[in-house]
């Protein structure tokens, strides 16, 4: 059975920077991306960027470069969003989700989500 | 990037009903590259549909996408209660993939 768990919620300030975990098991690690998305409150999910557990590359959307950083730890089967400068408007559920390799971008398998909030 | 306008925003039927939801985008892309999601308050979305028309596993025959070019539509022919949720359509035909901002299915 395929299980993505992603980290708790975390609160922070402006101008800082958060790192959520996404652990993954029941497939073999590098045969999906790993797509990020953020979903504000009353809004619907916006893409981040994806990477490739395989070799550890990426693809950002346009929005975030700059701010984002993706990695892919094989030994422990997790994989990694940084978003930094953060700012009240990144207060949002972030959700880690699969796709794939080879295959066109649609989302299979989905994390729980994790609540960032940006808060003086 | 490509703009995915859902309506109606909110769409309120009785169980039983046909429910008919539309996503149209602002340009084409590629090979009819449209999804379905399904969000209950508190959970993460649900594949449902892919390609425009593919039932992911597991998806009752109850829903059904169809549409190409711009213009595609989820239909549920009868509604259950457990389907009363926000739905949404994300095009991965070209990047950034994009989803639309979700029409809420509310019973009536």
């Amino acid at each position: 059975e395929v299980q993505v768990v992603q980290s708790g919620a975390e609160v922070k300030k402006p101008g800082a920077t958060v790192k959520i975990s996404c652990k993954v098991s029941g497939y073999t690690f590098a045969d999906y991306y790993m797509h990020w998305m953020q979903q504000a409150p009353g809004e619907g999910p916006q893409w981040m960027g994806l990477i490739d557990p395989e070799d550890g590359e990426t693809i950002f959307a346009e929005k975030f470069q700059g701010r984002v950083t993706m990695t892919a730890d094989r030994s422990s089967d997790t994989l990694y969003l940084e978003l930094n400068t953060l700012r009240s408007e990144d207060t949002a559920i972030y959700y880690c989700a699969t796709s794939v390799v080879g295959a066109p971008h649609y989302f299979h398998y989905w994390g729980q989500g994790t609540l960032v909030t940006v808060s003086t | 990037e490509i703009v995915l306008t859902q309506s109606p925003g909110t769409l309120s039927l009785s169980p039983g009903e046909r429910a008919t939801l539309s996503c149209r985008a602002s340009q084409t892309f590629s090979s009819n590259f449209l999804a379905w999601y399904q969000q209950k308050p508190g959970q993460s979305p649900r594949l449902l549909i892919y390609g425009a028309s593919r039932r992911a596993t597991g998806v009752p025959d109850r829903f059904r996408g169809s549409g190409s070019g711009t213009d595609f539509t989820l239909t549920i022919s009868r509604i259950e209660p457990e389907d009363f949720a926000v739905y949404y359509c994300q095009q991965y035909g070209r990047s950034p993939y994009t989803f639309g901002q979700g029409t809420k299915l509310e019973i009536k």
